[in-house]
């Protein structure tokens, strides 16, 4: 079975453009999940999507915003990009059930953001 | 305020020794799943280990363990007959019981094992 797949893998932009990445989770997993980890860090929660609903946010600003579709992948749009910005950004993926497996996350292979 | 704290930056060990991971965490919550992941220089985050708060038994998955103490809030990572494979940043996490349609993970700052041959 597949796993997390992401894409794009790298890309560059420009300060002030905007991006998108995409995830789709893996096969029956209905909870999608968006990180981002700058370099010497860990991962921090951006946002978590249930049943194409906003379940959770982290502390991130309005230029981030995301979307989950009827099949379950994912989109994470960044506008107005900062060199901030510049990290990997990676989509996990979960059952959503109330035992173990479905609070297990799993993890695409990230896609790399550089901001110039 | 819920935390992760990995003390130690850096480690190496040689191959086919033991070593061991440290990392403390802070929550009010009682229900709560913590794990280990390892991202390599491919930098896909792998699970590694889970455990389970309300279990006392400490998870095991072949040369890993882990030694949860709950009334400590401490749950290192054992890593027995070290490989050159097992060269990697290794993050411990936890997250809130929910059935997954909510929380996420909270991750500590890491901490990167080398393996010498």
């Amino acid at each position: 079975d597949a796993g997390v797949t992401q894409s794009p893998t790298h890309l560059i932009k420009t300060r002030g453009q905007q991006v998108t990445l995409r995830c789709s989770p893996i096969s029956g997993h209905k909870s999608v999940s968006w990180y981002q980890q700058v370099l010497g860090q860990g991962p921090q929660f951006i946002f978590q999507y249930y049943e194409k609903e906003e379940r959770g946010r982290g502390n991130f600003p309005d230029r981030f915003s995301a979307r989950q579709f009827p099949n379950y992948s994912s989109e994470l749009n960044v506008n107005a990009l900062l060199l901030g910005d510049s990290a990997l950004y990676l989509c996990a993926s979960s059952l959503a059930s109330w035992d173990s497996s479905g609070n297990t996350i799993y993890f695409g292979e990230g896609s790399w953001l550089t901001v110039v | 305020a819920q935390t992760v704290t990995q003390s130690q930056p850096e480690m190496s060990v040689q191959e086919a020794e033991t070593v061991t991971l440290s990392c403390t965490y802070d929550t009010s919550e009682n229900n709560y799943y913590l794990f280990w992941y390892k991202q390599p220089p491919s930098r896909q985050m792998i699970l590694v280990i889970r455990q389970e708060a309300y279990k006392q038994q400490n998870a095991t998955e072949n040369r890993f363990s882990v030694n949860f103490q709950k009334a400590a809030k401490s749950f290192s990572l054992k890593i027995s007959d070290s490989q050159l494979g097992d060269t990697a940043m290794y993050f411990c996490a936890f997250k809130v019981t929910n059935g997954g349609s909510q929380g996420n993970l909270i991750f500590g700052k890491g901490t990167k094992l080398s393996v010498k041959p």
